[in-house]
């Protein structure tokens, strides 16, 4: 199984500010993935990270708002910009195991906007 | 469009008793289904998964059954224990290393 490191695990941050969250995994991925998961809700997918290329988003997600880095296939980065009280979720990055049929998930961010 | 289902939403039961979680899906054209447990700040942890090819699988305590066909798969815990409380999520894949999409989940307590 995969190790996968997040951080922060925890963040207040006020209205109009920007996020990074980082996620690192303890061997080479090819795929990575980030989830939300909204207060109450279930996990919604963001986006594909894939290295060399630039992530794939999901219906109602957008670059500008959460824009993605995967410099290498150990690492990757979900900016959340410009945050507004509605982006209060947890958000999670996921790689596949061996055979790519098994995720596994990070700890999550709890992240809150005042 | 995909949509997964999870009945109940939430459970109460007293330590020791067997208990089944529901989970639907719309669209019977899967790659493999599975089910995650989730601790507060602790993220998910995978628990079994079902290629869309089999009928169930077995880990310790659970057992979780597929019948893909009418898009409905069962998560059977045994002689449940307090450690079990946690929420309970399935998700169906439409392909190999391919985004899942979550039921809403089955938050479960085990009580002494």
């Amino acid at each position: 199984s995969a190790v996968i490191s997040q951080k922060p695990s925890r963040d207040i941050c006020q209205r109009g500010t920007s996020l990074t969250i980082q996620c690192q995994v303890d061997s080479q991925v090819t795929m990575m993935f980030w989830y939300r998961q909204q207060p109450g809700q279930s996990l919604t997918l963001i986006a594909t990270a894939n290295q060399g290329s630039e992530a794939t988003y999901e219906s109602g997600f957008v670059i500008d708002k959460f824009p993605i880095s995967r410099p290498n296939l150990t690492f990757s980065t979900l900016t959340v910009s410009n945050m507004s009280p509605e982006d209060s979720s947890i958000y999670l990055c996921s790689v596949g195991g061996p055979g790519n049929e098994k995720l596994f998930f990070g700890s999550g961010t709890q992240l809150s906007v005042l | 469009k995909q949509e997964v289902t999870q009945i109940p939403a939430a459970l109460s039961v007293p330590e020791g008793e067997n208990l089944v979680l529901n989970c639907s899906f719309t669209d019977s054209a899967i790659y493999n289904l599975q089910w995650f447990r989730q601790d507060p700040g602790k993220g998910l942890t995978s628990l079994l998964l079902i290629q869309s090819s089999q009928r169930e699988q077995t880990s310790g305590r659970l057992n979780a059954s597929l019948d893909k066909s009418s898009g409905r798969s069962t998560l059977y815990i045994a002689a449940s224990q307090p450690g079990d409380s946690a929420t309970y999520l399935c998700a169906v894949s439409p392909g190999t290393a391919s985004k899942l999409t979550f039921g809403t989940g089955t938050r479960l307590q085990v009580t002494l």
